[in-house]
């Protein structure tokens, strides 16, 4: 089965402090792990996935398999990272997703 | 391209009616797959449709059913309707060859079950 845990509902933030959302999975094999956004009233999107080991929009995540955690981190919040950010496991490589229950993060000016 | 387009944005049914639920894909996208968004939660899978057929499916009641058209766009119906059903139903497209391909979500349609 495939579990994704986000234990965070809702994380405050100053603009400039460090952002950072844990997100822990259950799978027994070799998951593709991915955050998605949704910014108000936007559509649910791709944020980063682990395979690209990009950084997007200053946030970056890396995969800890010893740990099975795929934490978000970045730097210096702005006001624009205001959002739903939502973990997602794909254990089949078959575009089945499981989400975790999301993050709200409020970045205060 | 307009991207994954839903429709309706929202409907309001009674308990144990029947619902159905629209989803064009993305252009040049041949998968789709639902999910149900409860306040609160994640995105939850219900089931995708590949090539007119259901490839996957969640742990939904059959009381979920879909079909998949030649074009690719794709319904959810839901029969008797329950008022736990009432939620943000999401569809997702992306390509159907094996592996990970990036999947675009649409905006959803609430439905609420009174």
């Amino acid at each position: 089965a495939q579990r994704v845990t986000q234990p965070e509902k809702l994380l405050s933030v100053f603009k400039g402090a460090p952002v950072e959302l844990k997100c822990n999975y259950s799978y027994s094999g070799s998951p593709e792990l991915f955050w998605y956004v949704q910014y108000s009233r936007q559509r649910l999107q791709l944020l980063l996935r682990h395979i690209s080991r990009e950084s997007i929009k200053g946030f970056t995540a890396d995969l800890n398999k010893g740990e099975t955690s795929f934490h978000l981190k970045k730097p210096f919040a702005q006001e624009e990272d205001s959002a739903m950010y939502y973990c997602a496991l794909d254990g089949g490589g078959n575009n089945r997703l499981a989400f975790g229950k999301g993050n709200q993060v409020v970045v205060i000016p | 391209d307009a991207g994954v387009t839903q429709s309706p944005t929202h409907l309001i049914k009674t308990r144990g009616q029947q619902v159905t639920l629209r989803c064009s894909p993305k252009s040049g996208h041949d998968t789709v797959s639902w999910y149900q968004q409860a306040l609160g939660q994640g995105p939850q899978f219900i089931f995708q449709y590949y090539e007119e057929e259901e490839r996957q499916r969640g742990n939904f009641p059959d009381r979920f059913s879909g079909h998949q058209f030649p074009n690719y766009s794709s319904e959810l119906n839901v029969n008797a309707l329950l008022l736990g059903d009432s939620a943000l139903y999401l569809c997702a497209s992306s390509l159907g060859s094996r592996g990970y391909t990036e999947a675009f979500f649409g905006q959803g349609t609430r439905l609420t079950v009174v």
